[in-house]
């Protein structure tokens, strides 16, 4: 089956640095990506990840091991309008189509 | 990013009748089309996947004759929801694909359906 976990809250404090897990098991792989979504707005790309290791963009760094199914996504120095939920998914083939988590809610407090 | 545009981004409906949303790639021509909908404070699930010219292709569960997809042309896809009811309501979301850009998934700003 098709299985993706993440923690479903998390509390942070402003200009800390906090860490989403997020573990897979899939039928295949072909790249796992983050996205940040807002309440009521739809989810926005955060990062791509296909290969092993640590892409960073800005505050966002994203990981990948794919012998153990598990990436996270790092945000540094935490800002009040990080407060959202974080959704891991996977991509199971090449035919483009996404499998999500259930979703972070992650509360940045001052 | 890509510019990707919904509308109605937000529809209030009595149950029974049928709305259209639509999905255009401002900027790009989309060979793929995928629908999600998202349920309040749950994940998205994908609905279907439709590729331009041809019949779409619906994920187990999703009635096919209740969700009419239409992927006519390279920048423009519509999903019609049929005989709406309350169960319905809920974000849908497109995400529209080119042959290229399988690493770059852009959603669709969403269209918020609630049927009464």
């Amino acid at each position: 089956g098709q299985n993706i976990d993440q923690p479903t809250e998390m509390t942070a404090t402003e200009g800390a640095i906090v860490q989403i897990n997020c573990t897979y098991q899939t039928s295949g792989f072909n790249g796992l990506f983050w996205y940040q979504q807002h309440a009521g707005e739809a989810p926005t790309f955060l990062s791509y990840n296909v290969l092993d290791g640590l892409e960073e963009k800005g505050r966002f760094s994203s990981f990948l091991s794919r012998s153990k199914g598990y990436s996270y996504l790092l945000l540094k120095e935490l800002q009040m309008k990080d407060s959202a939920s974080y959704l891991c998914a996977v991509g199971p083939g090449n035919t483009g189509k996404l499998i999500f988590g259930q979703g972070t809610t992650l509360q940045v407090k001052p | 990013g890509a510019v990707v545009s919904q509308h109605p981004s937000r529809v209030i409906c009595k149950s029974g009748t049928s709305v259209k949303i639509e999905c255009r790639s401002l900027d790009f021509q989309a060979t793929t089309m995928f629908w999600y909908r998202q349920f309040p404070k749950k994940s998205l699930m994908l609905m279907a996947t439709s590729n331009e010219g041809s019949k779409a292709t619906y994920e187990q569960g999703v009635e096919k004759d209740k969700f009419l997809i239409n992927h006519a042309s390279l920048t423009l896809s519509t999903l019609t929801v049929t005989s709406a009811h309350p169960e319905d309501s809920s974000f849908y979301i497109c995400v529209p694909q080119s042959r290229e850009g399988y690493n770059e998934q852009f959603f669709g700003p969403g269209t918020r359906l609630t049927v009464l």
